[in-house]
Parts: structure tokens; sequence; C-alpha cells
């Protein structure tokens, strides 16, 4: 089984719409991140929660809200959706024990068209 | 400016070929260097990092840092078509939070 799934896979909707994306985890992991990847653009951190009630705003959380429902859940949301939020989504795991490199491990993406 | 530069490709190579896959960074305080390497329709994975400046080998990849010139490189010897994937350097000062900056991926196939 999946150490972090993301769901929905594939998800098609319309302009203003509200949307959420969910991520689970079983690593055990304290730290949870949201990135969204753009070609040419690469990863970029949306939000990033390093406990249940721990918050935090990435570079490029306009028009993004997030929710730590637990230490295994993290979810995005997007209040209204817009056609440039087009893109691939990935929910990542870290363990704030694990020494040197903060290595995050990445469920297998959701991909998000606005239409 | 980008923090992280990465050439995005793609490169195409044929089987057995060595490939250099590049990144250059502009913040001085970043002290650990990875790579990430992402199949099509998957997660990015860690595939190696390197502390501070030096060489790191592992098996037929190497990685290297150069941080006078603020330039990393990933080398794969002997490349399988296996190897074909997207390659994302990522970077991170040291400290605590850590985030990492990523670099946009270099598209590799090699080719049979």
């Amino acid at each position: 089984d999946a150490d972090v799934t993301q769901t929905p896979r594939n998800r098609i909707t319309k302009t203003g719409k509200r949307i959420m994306l969910e991520c689970s985890q079983t690593k055990g992991h304290d730290r949870m991140y949201w990135y969204r990847q753009d070609p040419g653009l690469g990863l970029r951190l949306i939000y990033y929660s390093f406990d249940v009630k721990d918050i935090n705003k990435g570079e490029i959380s306009d028009g993004y809200s997030v929710s730590r429902q637990a230490q295994a859940k993290f979810s995005l949301s997007l209040e209204s959706a817009i056609p440039n939020q087009t893109a691939l989504y990935f929910c990542a795991t870290s363990d704030s024990r694990d020494s040197p490199t903060n290595e995050q491990f990445f469920g297998p993406g959701t991909r998000l068209t606005v239409l | 400016q980008k923090e992280v530069e990465q050439d995005p490709g793609p490169l195409s190579v044929p089987e057995g070929a060595i490939v250099s896959l590049n990144c250059t960074y502009s913040n001085s305080a970043f002290q650990y260097f990875m790579w990430y390497r992402q199949y099509s329709r998957k997660g990015p994975e860690l595939l190696m990092y390197t502390y501070s400046s030096g060489n790191k080998e592992d098996g037929r990849f190497t990685a290297q840092v150069d941080k006078s010139s603020k330039y990393i490189s990933l080398f794969i010897r002997d490349s399988q078509p296996s190897d074909s994937a997207t390659y994302l350097c990522a970077m991170t000062p040291s400290g605590s939070a850590r985030q990492l900056t990523f670099g946009s991926g270099t598209q590799l196939t090699v080719l049979p």
C-alpha cells in the first residue's frame, strides 16, 4: 500500500467552484506539505505544516487554504478555482527527526484542470 | 531571477552514454544539495544528497557540488532506459526549518 495517498487523482472543474484535495499518510511523519508543479517552473511550495497546530504559508499561498485535520491528514482547498490553478498538485511528508536532508516523501499527485 | 536554475531539456541519449545534469543557484546559504527523480505520473523520490562541497558516488550515480561556483551536477554512467525520468535538483540551508527549493527539472530519455 502507498505510504502517501492523494484523492482525487484527477479532477476537472469549472471556474468559481470550490475544490478540496486530500492527502493521507501512514508513515507517521509530523511534517506535511502541499506543492504545485507546472511545466518549466518545477515544484513550488503552497503551504506546509510541522504539526497539527502549525500551518505556514509557502511561496504561492494566495488563492489556497489548508486544514490539518490530524497528524496523518492534510487537505488543500481552492475556495474559488481559476484557470491558472490548473496544475499537478503533490502532497509530501517528512519526519522532523530525520537528518540531515529533511527528505520529503511525495504522493502520486492530483491533476487538476480548471475550465 | 530564480534562486535555482536548471536546464529543462529535454535530453535524449543512447543507452550506455554518460549523462550530465546541472543546476546553478544564487543563495549562498544553501548547504544541502539533493537530486530527486520523478518517473512519469509519479511523485518525486530522493535519489542522492550531498552536504556542502565535494563528490558523492552511489553506484552509477555521482553528485558533485562546487559551492564556490554555486553549481551542482549529477552524472549518470552507463545510462539505462530505466533512468528515463525527470531529474529535479533541490537545495536547503542548514537549520531546523529547512524548506526545500527545487529546480524546474530536466527531462531525460535514454534510448535503447
